[in-house]
């Protein structure tokens, strides 16, 4: 497609349950983002690919975060034994090395 | 750590009013910053992007000034319409000591209502 798609939109689950978002980005881009919003708040970094490998994960905030670009395109992050703080719309964003970058609709997540 | 206000936190205004955002960095060092839109329940859209050597970018009714040394920038937008109604996030891109480090900082976001 044309734009950074990330699929599920919307994901509501139990508290302890593992999750999967993902992210597919703009074709040809080479850097994928991860940020989290919550209401009111602006994105905050989590994680940075460029390619294949994690050039920046230090914003994820907890052991129980983790993301993948197995080959250096599709991305997927995963969170463990979620908890209610993690609930969020989780965005995906990609773009050339230092260039504009072009955002997902998002996923909410929900967890109750 | 690079910190990034944007004020005010919401604007309400008539249609047909120009108006200013604005936003402020505390590390100067940066890259580039772009000025994004964000509407209820969606992602961010780009408006428009300034590298760190540049003054300002246009993009019809939007104009965007970058004053590196102060750590500033605005967003203009004329003739605003309720179209524009949306929240307006402004986010740097600063460059670590090893060059390689392009993550984005954003504000808060300024929460813009054009009423008709």
């Amino acid at each position: 497609g044309a734009g950074v798609s990330q699929t599920p939109s919307n994901k509501v689950t139990e508290k302890g349950k593992y999750v999967e978002l993902r992210c597919d980005p703009i074709s040809g881009h080479t850097a994928l983002y991860w940020y989290r919003q919550s209401l009111g708040q602006g994105p905050e970094f989590l994680i940075y690919f460029q390619g294949t490998g994690a050039a920046d994960d230090s914003g994820l905030p907890n052991d129980r975060f983790f993301a993948v670009r197995p080959e250096g395109s599709v991305s997927t992050l995963k969170i463990q034994r979620t908890e209610r703080g993690d609930s969020a719309v989780y965005l995906c964003a990609s773009s050339f090395v230092a260039g504009e970058l072009f955002f997902g609709e998002g996923s909410r997540l929900t967890v109750l | 750590k690079q910190e990034v206000t944007q004020i005010p936190a919401a604007l309400s205004v008539p249609e047909g009013e120009n108006l200013v955002l604005n936003c402020s960095f505390t590390d100067s060092a940066i890259y580039n910053l772009q000025w994004f839109r964000q509407d209820p329940g969606k992602g961010l859209t780009s408006l428009l992007l300034i590298q760190s050597s540049q003054r300002e970018q246009t993009s019809g009714r939007l104009n965007a000034s970058l004053d590196k040394s102060s750590g500033r920038s605005t967003l203009y937008i004329a003739a605003s319409q309720p179209g524009d109604s949306a929240t307006y996030l402004c986010a740097v891109r600063r460059l670590d000591s090893g060059g390689s480090n392009y993550k984005l900082t954003f504000g808060k976001g300024t929460l813009l209502t054009v009423n008709p």
